[in-house]
């Protein structure tokens, strides 16, 4: 059974870089799209981006200046950071492969001082 | 990018109704787009995929339809476990979208 599980601070502060990793069991990183997506408190879903085994990948186009996305493949996990944060970077981050129903529980990120 | 509406934002019904929602993409995205359940502090839950395909294990209640830019999403008989906010995603081209979410609401 595929399970992803994100880790990473729960706190951030203004202007810093939030990191998350996503550690991926019963399933390999070597194949499929693998996905980070958030949902700030009370709105709906926003896909943050995708990273492929082979260093592919692609960003939503209104972070795609404080995105990167990585992978880990003898970890079999896969990360994100995102610089600059402020607090419309507060969110649940969510890691998933890419069009399934294989999701995180989801982490709670908050950026405050 | 591709944008997806969904509509309406908002639906009451009650136990037993039929249920229909919909998603229009901005340009055709043939059959890619999946349909999710998102309940109060969980993760989405995927329903169906490739526009019409039901995920396994889902209940047969659930139906969806459509093709190029016009999808719905059918709840045949409102069960009180499908009070949710429904999001369709294409899964056409990078970067994925999601649309902005229907909440189904008891009546």
């Amino acid at each position: 059974q595929v399970q992803l599980q994100e880790s990473g601070p729960g706190l951030v502060k203004p202007s810093e870089t939030l990191s998350l990793t996503c550690t991926v069991s019963g399933d390999s990183v070597n194949n499929y799209y693998w996905t980070w997506i958030r949902q700030s408190p009370g709105r709906g879903l926003e896909w943050i981006g995708c990273v492929y085994y082979s260093g592919y990948t692609s960003y939503n186009p209104s972070l795609k200046s404080r995105v990167a996305m990585s992978m880990d493949m003898s970890k079999n996990q896969f990360s994100l950071t995102l610089t600059s944060v402020s607090a419309a970077d507060t969110a649940v981050y969510y890691c998933t492969r890419d069009n399934t129903d294989y999701w995180g529980q989801g982490i709670l990120v908050t950026v405050s001082s | 990018d591709i944008q997806l509406t969904q509509s309406p934002s908002f639906v009451s019904a009650s136990v037993g109704d039929r249920v229909i929602l919909t998603c229009r993409a901005s340009q055709s995205i043939s059959y890619l787009l999946a349909w999710y359940q998102q309940k109060p502090g969980k993760a989405p839950r995927l329903l169906i995929h490739s526009a019409s395909s039901l995920q396994s294990g889902v209940s047969s209640r659930f139906s969806g339809s459509g093709s190029g830019t016009g999808f719905t999403l059918t709840i045949s008989s409102l069960q009180p476990e499908d009070y949710a906010t429904y999001y369709c995603q294409q899964v056409h081209s990078f970067p994925r979208t999601f649309g902005q979410g229907t909440k189904v609401e008891m009546k």
